[in-house]
C-alpha cells in the first residue's frame, strides 16, 4: 500500500462545478502539500498545511490529522484549473516529501 | 528573479553516455532537490542538498551524483546512461526545507536509447 493515495485518478468536471481531491495517508505526518502540474509540465506549489484549512482564491486546502486526509476543493471551476493535482506528505522525522500519483483535472466549457 | 532553472529542457541519450543537468535558483534558498518523475508514479527524490557543500541520498540515488558547490546551483550528473532513467527530472528550492514551499524548475525530459 502506498504511503500517499489520492483519488480520485481522473475526474472531469464542467465549469462551474465544485470540485473535490481527496488525499489519505497512512503515517503520521508534519505537514502536507498540495501541488499543481500544468499541462506543460510545470510544478508550483499550491498550498502547505499541518492543521486546519487554507484558503487562496477559489482554492480551499483541509486537512485531518486525525482521519489521516486532506481535500483540497476549487470553487467555480474554470477549464484553466485543468491540470493535474499532486498531493505530498511529510513524514515526522523524515527530511524528504512522499508524493502521490495525482489526480487528473480537466474542466470542460 | 528567474526562479528556478534547469538545462537542457530535452535530451537523448544512448546507453552508457553521461551528461550532466544543470539547476540554478536565483532566491538564495538553502534547500535544493533533485526529483524524477516516471509515467504513473509519484515524484522520487533522488539527491537532496541544504546549503553549499553538502548533499545526502534521496529514495533513488543510484547512478547519480550531485555536488553543491555554491548556494545558486545543484547539477545532477548521470554516468553510464541506462534506459531506466528515461524520466522527467525536476529542480527544486525551497527556503528552509521540506516543511517549507517548494519551487520547481521547468523540468528536463531525457530519453536514454
Amino acid at each position: 500500500k502506498n504511503e500517499v493515495e489520492q483519488s480520485p485518478q481522473n475526474l472531469t468536471a464542467q465549469e462551474g462545478e465544485f470540485i473535490t481531491i481527496n488525499c489519505s495517508y497512512s503515517v503520521g505526518i508534519s505537514a502536507l502539500h498540495w501541488l499543481q502540474q500544468h499541462p506543460g509540465g510545470g510544478i508550483v506549489s499550491l498550498f502547505m498545511l499541518s492543521s486546519g484549512k487554507k484558503k487562496h482564491g477559489r482554492l480551499i486546502a483541509t486537512i485531518n490529522i486525525q482521519e489521516k486526509h486532506s481535500s483540497l476543493h476549487i470553487t467555480a471551476s474554470h477549464p484553466r484549473d485543468s491540470a493535474v493535482y499532486i498531493c505530498a506528505v511529510l513524514t515526522g522525522t523524515a527530511s524528504k516529501l512522499t508524493f502521490g500519483t495525482g489526480t487528473r483535472l480537466q474542466v470542460t466549457l | 528573479n528567474a526562479g528556478v532553472t534547469q538545462t537542457p529542457k530535452f535530451r537523448i541519450l544512448k546507453i552508457g553516455q553521461s551528461m550532466t543537468l544543470q539547476c540554478t535558483q536565483d532566491m538564495n534558498h538553502n534547500y535544493m532537490y533533485w526529483y524524477r518523475q516516471d509515467p504513473g508514479m509519484g515524484l522520487k527524490l533522488i539527491y537532496y542538498s541544504v546549503g553549499a557543500g553538502i548533499t545526502d541520498k534521496g529514495e533513488v540515488p543510484n547512478g547519480y551524483n550531485v555536488s553543491r558547490s555554491t548556494t545558486e546551483d545543484f547539477p545532477l550528473r548521470l554516468e553510464l546512461a541506462a534506459p531506466s532513467q528515461t524520466s522527467v527530472y525536476f529542480c527544486a528550492s525551497s527556503p528552509e526545507g521540506p516543511n517549507d514551499e517548494q519551487y520547481f524548475g521547468p523540468g528536463t525530459r531525457l530519453t536514454v536509447t
